[in-house]
């Protein structure tokens, strides 16, 4: 089944502990990005890839990093994680930024 | 800096009401535009973009680059269209801000039997 995968589905925290949260999509697709849901301002973008080894800033991308060295795989990494960090993380893919295929999300918790 | 302003967080209409969820952009560019759908307990899923210019579950937009809007409407609104609904913004394949996707803050829909 074609989808895109995210690990974990939920995570509480501690601020400073750094964490990973992993993305892998099994359609081939050259594309993947990194959104935040918050409520009342929406999705917001943290990162996007256009290929392998080429990554991109978003609207918020502050205290997250991002790699691409696999063309399935594009992981969001918080190296010290803060309690503002607290959120939905969604990840996509696609051929193009045309249609995505969203995940399931992930919700962090920061204490 | 590319924007999308959607300006109803709820909407409420009943069923078999016209309905129109509203949204406004601000891009220098030429952009490419989408609605992307969340129903309950599904995974966001695109709707319609400008570009294919299609219609889907009978809902159209029309981008109106003069007004810099993109406005969703349904002439009879179902009880199933009950969802949270982004619209998004993208620059154009080939441009410097393709891949940078701006999404609008949401709007709920409610539609009642």
């Amino acid at each position: 089944e074609a989808q895109v995968t995210q690990n974990p589905r939920y995570l509480i925290t501690v601020t400073g502990k750094k964490l990973t949260v992993t993305c892998s999509q099994n359609m081939n697709h050259e594309y993947m990005s990194w959104y935040r849901q918050d409520p009342g301002l929406g999705l917001r973008q943290i990162y996007y890839s256009m290929n392998v080894e080429v990554t991109d800033k978003g609207d918020v991308p502050e205290g997250y990093k991002v790699s691409r060295k696999e063309k399935r795989n594009f992981p969001l990494i918080l190296e010290s994680p803060s309690p503002n960090q607290t959120s939905l993380y969604f990840c996509a893919s696609s051929f193009n930024t045309g249609e995505l295929f969203f995940g399931e999300g992930s919700r962090l918790t920061v204490l | 800096a590319q924007r999308v302003t959607q300006p109803e967080k709820l909407l409420s209409v009943f069923k078999g009401a016209p309905v129109e969820l509203k949204c406004n952009y601000s891009y220098s560019g030429s952009p490419e535009l989408f609605w992307y759908v969340q129903y309950s307990r599904q995974r966001l899923q695109l709707l319609l973009r400008h570009i294919s210019r299609e219609s889907i579950k009978g809902f159209t937009a029309d981008l109106n680059k003069g007004e810099t809007s993109f406005h969703l409407k349904k002439p009879f609104a179902q009880e199933e269209d009950s969802a949270m609904y982004y619209c998004a913004l993208s620059g154009r394949f080939g441009g410097t801000s393709y891949g940078k996707l701006t999404f609008g803050q949401g709007t709920i829909l409610t539609v009642h039997p």
